[in-house]
């Protein structure tokens, strides 16, 4: 357990569909992150929220929405996904963004397929 | 740009000793960290490096040098459990300070 959790840890999805992943860290963090994990491929940076403001969008598409409500919780919201979406998408949290050396913590993520 | 390298997969023999390698070009440098990912599961932070040399913790050592872009993951005294997938990462000193750039990964597989 690191103290993030994630929501749901499995998805199945058609490309008409509507849903949402939720994040949720009890470190006490201000900064939260999204992260894509596609086989045989290094993590990828989605976006980054620090004191629930977005810093960062690493020229996600725009089928991708993230919503940060609070410093503990983080959603991305999913719409009209296409099935090279299908990947791990994992959750991170760290104490805040000024510091680039903070360690990053991650939830266990959600498997996303897309059919 | 940034960069990491690292192999695809290693295996090695429960009780050995096996070094994973992280090779790494970037425009600046802010340490370097080692992640540890089982299968379907969060990755875990191993260790971050900032100056050169080694660092040890119980059976895993990281070490660094920064004159070569190198770092390396020395596990010890292996066991099952630790067939995992072993990230590499470094912050980003491009557009994006304090953003991690991951490796793909070196994935590990501990033959009884």
């Amino acid at each position: 357990e690191t103290g993030v959790t994630q929501t749901p840890r499995h998805l199945v999805m058609g490309m008409t569909n509507k849903k949402s992943l939720k994040c949720e860290q009890h470190l006490g963090h201000n900064a939260m992150y999204w992260y894509k994990q596609s086989a045989k491929k290094p993590l990828e940076l989605m976006f980054v929220y620090n004191f629930k403001e977005q810093t960062e969008n690493n020229s996600v598409p725009s089928r991708f929405s993230p919503e940060c409500p609070n410093s503990s919780h983080l959603f991305l919201h999913l719409h009209t996904l296409q099935p090279e979406d299908s990947a791990l998408y994992l959750c991170a949290s760290s104490q805040d963004r000024r510091g680039s050396t903070d360690t990053q913590y991650f939830g266990p993520g959600t498997r996303l397929t897309v059919l | 740009g940034q960069n990491i390298d690292q192999p695809t997969e290693m295996t090695a023999t429960e009780g050995a000793i096996v070094q994973i390698n992280c090779t790494y070009q970037t425009s600046g440098f802010n340490g370097l960290f080692w992640y540890q990912q089982h299968a379907g599961e969060a990755p875990t932070f191993l260790s971050y490096n900032v100056l050169d040399g080694l660092e040890e913790k119980g059976r895993f050592s990281s070490f660094l040098s920064r004159s070569k872009g190198y770092s390396y993951l020395l596990l010890k005294e292996l066991q099952m459990k630790d067939s995992a997938s072993y990230l590499c990462a470094v912050p980003n000193y491009g557009g994006s300070q304090g953003n991690l750039i991951f490796g793909k990964g070196t994935k590990l597989s501990v033959k009884p």
